[in-house]
């Protein structure tokens, strides 16, 4: 049983598109992450939520918006994609968000390319 | 603000030999710091986290890190390597409400 789970895998789309990658966790974990990967490995983070609700937003354009429907799902809604959103998406929780004693969980990530 | 400094981008060894790898942190208070590994097209999995308990930590497959607060580092060291630890590895350090990744070190190991 996979922890947490990302889908798609591979994701390439056109300049202009709207695309939704989607994520679960089944280790009734409280709080969920979305990071980006860019292409010097670089690791960030975007949103988080606990419990359904955002508590952290990194400076993020507004063209990505995240959406809890339970605490075992964050997806992520990205609109007008641009060349510079081509990352790997990373899905990861924790049972609580507390960031000095926490282990974060990662999904397998999602490629996406921007054509 | 918390930072990590991984030191080496890239660092090759032979199978059966020790591996080294370097971070150094900044941080204004003490920090909490962690060692993630990527393996290829994977996600990230946590080796070892340090959390102000005991300063030599022990992780998973053989890894184990020291916490020196004299010289700001938590180098990430095993015995000996196995070519399955060919890997991408962060260092990372807690801020108070996101965790700070290191830019990797990329981890050849060769028969």
């Amino acid at each position: 049983d996979t922890a947490v789970s990302q889908t798609p895998k591979y994701l390439v789309t056109q300049m202009g598109n709207d695309k939704s990658i989607k994520c679960e966790q089944n280790l009734g974990h409280d709080t969920m992450y979305w990071y980006k990967q860019d292409s010097k490995k670089f690791l960030k983070i975007m949103f988080s939520y606990n419990n359904k609700e955002l508590i952290i937003n990194e400076t993020v354009p507004n063209r990505f918006s995240p959406k809890s429907p339970d605490k075992a799902h964050l997806n992520l809604h990205i609109n007008s994609l641009e060349l510079g959103d081509s990352a790997v998406y990373f899905c990861a929780s924790s049972q609580w968000s507390d960031f000095t004693t926490d282990t974060q969980y990662f999904g397998p990530g999602t490629r996406l390319t921007v054509l | 603000a918390q930072s990590v400094t991984q030191l080496d981008s890239h660092v090759s060894v032979s199978e059966g030999t020790p591996v080294l790898l370097r971070c150094n942190y900044s941080s204004s208070y003490s920090p909490s710091l962690f060692w993630y590994v990527q393996h290829p097209n994977k996600g990230l999995q946590l080796l070892l986290k340090y959390t102000s308990a005991a300063t030599l930590v022990k992780g998973i497959n053989g890894f184990e890190a020291e916490f020196k607060k004299s010289e700001t580092s938590f180098h990430l060291t095993k015995p000996s390597a196995h070519m399955s630890d060919a890997a991408e590895y962060f260092c990372v350090v807690s801020d108070a409400d996101k965790l700070i990744f290191g830019t990797g070190t990329r981890l050849q190991v060769f028969p």
